[in-house]
């Protein structure tokens, strides 16, 4: 069964840029949209964007441009870079594939921002 | 973007009983591309419905879907102690992708 997993740094300064990784196993990157979610007590659960396996990518536009989704599929690892960043982006960030509906997520990494 | 509104906040039902969960759209949801989740306390959200109606793998036929258009309805037949939990409903027919804010349902 696929399982996912997130990583990265647990607190961020206002104003730099949060980056995470989520490596996938038990399943292949190929034909499959890969998603990153957050979910914050203030907001709820809010999908940030997806990236199809071959680089393709669709953004929240809430977001005003600050995320960027990559994936390496040799690795079997996609990744979210988020810019700028503030206290309203502190929340649990979340990995999960998308397959008419997202069937598989990540256990989810606390992300706080702050100085 | 479209957005989703959950009723009712909380629900407050006993092991046994019957649940029916409201998500409403606006504007209207042109596909049928809704899917329901559960969310226990301190785990991701789990897929119960796709499609509006389609049980995802391994879910349990106590948990139902319906609706089309502007109404969307989650039925749970029967509440297991493990289904106390908090529910979501989320649109992938346009995007953004949007979720509703949720219902918890609990134990009365």
């Amino acid at each position: 069964q696929v399982q996912l997993q997130e990583s990265g740094p647990g607190l961020v300064k206002p104003s730099e840029t949060l980056s995470l990784t989520c490596t996938v196993s038990g399943a292949s990157v190929s034909g499959y949209y890969w998603s990153w979610l957050r979910q914050s007590p203030g907001k709820g659960l809010e999908w940030i964007g997806y990236i199809y396996y071959s680089g393709s990518t669709n953004y929240n536009p809430s977001l005003k441009s600050r995320a960027a989704i990559s994936v390496d599929t040799s690795k079997k690892q996609l990744s979210l870079r988020l810019s700028s960043v503030s206290a309203a982006d502190t929340a649990v960030y979340f990995c999960a594939r998308f397959f008419r509906g997202f069937d598989s997520w990540g256990q989810g990494t606390l992300v706080t921002v702050s100085s | 973007e479209i957005v989703l509104t959950q009723s009712p906040g909380t629900l407050s039902l006993s092991p046994g009983e019957k649940a029916t969960l409201s998500c409403r759209a606006s504007p209207s949801l042109s596909s049928s591309y809704l899917a329901w989740y559960q969310q226990r306390p301190g785990q991701a959200p789990r897929l119960l419905i796709f499609g509006a109606s389609n049980r995802a793998t391994g879910i349990p036929d106590r948990f139902s879907g319906s609706g089309s258009g502007t109404d969307f309805t989650l039925t749970i037949s029967g509440l297991e102690p493990e289904d106390f939990a908090v529910y979501y409903c989320q649109q992938y027919g346009r995007s953004p992708w949007t979720f509703g804010q949720g219902t918890k349902v609990e134990i009365k």
